[in-house]
């Protein structure tokens, strides 16, 4: 089983801020998933990649498949990308094993 | 409303009740899930059905019985739960083989009392 770890677990932080958060896996996969959950559960997925970089708005996401790393960062931060971000990978790899979790990180951005 | 709707949103049961939780996907996906988030824990795969087959069972008590009729509904039967089963229970799709994206239903939120 794929084991991930996330960093850190609480941010808070100034609205305008640029948001660094941290992502470490243990096996070798096919892709990352970055997601988002709002307060009452509901996930949305922000990013899946399996190299390099990709944006999206104020999103980007990198990952370095030889590190076994990614990180998500958020530019010109804002209240409402107050959320927990989460770093799915396969389960075991890759495939449809489903996903294993880190333990997100509960963002909250300040006016 | 991202593609994927659970129903019901919340649910209260005893510990000698049966219930079903439903999930429904028309994006045309050959894959969906459970997933299990407890509170203060990370979600945890609980079934996976690949092409109305499943493909993992990840240790999950008996308690919890998946059925999957055919691509589009995916169902959780709930038998003499326990009070630490509850949580918010998440059904997510995907369609393997294209780039393995996720989406993800809005979850049920069950207290088992």
């Amino acid at each position: 089983k794929n084991e991930v770890e996330q960093s850190p677990q609480n941010l808070t932080a100034q609205e305008g801020e640029f948001i660094t958060i941290n992502c470490s896996y243990s096996v070798g996969i096919s892709a990352l998933h970055w997601l988002q959950q709002h307060p009452g559960g509901g996930i949305v997925s922000l990013f899946m990649l399996s190299s390099g970089k990709k944006k999206h708005g104020r999103l980007i996401a990198t990952i370095n498949i030889q590190e076994k790393h990614s990180s998500l960062h958020i530019t010109a931060s804002h209240p409402r990308d107050s959320a927990v971000y989460i770093c799915a990978v396969p389960y075991s790899g890759g495939g449809a094993d489903g996903l294993t979790f880190g333990k997100g990180t509960h963002l909250i951005i300040q006016p | 409303e991202t593609g994927v709707t659970q129903t019901p949103r919340h649910l209260v049961m005893g510990m000698t009740n049966k219930k079903s939780l439903k999930c429904e996907q028309h994006l045309g996906h050959n894959a969906m899930y459970w997933y299990k988030q407890s509170a203060k824990k990370p979600l945890e795969l609980m079934f996976v059905y690949s092409l109305e087959e499943r493909v993992e069972n990840n240790s999950v008590p008996s308690r919890f019985s998946p059925e999957c009729p055919n691509s589009s509904h995916l169902f959780l039967h709930l038998h003499t739960l326990q009070p630490e089963d509850s949580a918010l229970y998440l059904c997510a799709s995907s369609q393997v083989g294209h780039n393995y994206g996720y989406t993800f239903g809005s979850g049920t939120r069950l207290t088992v009392v």
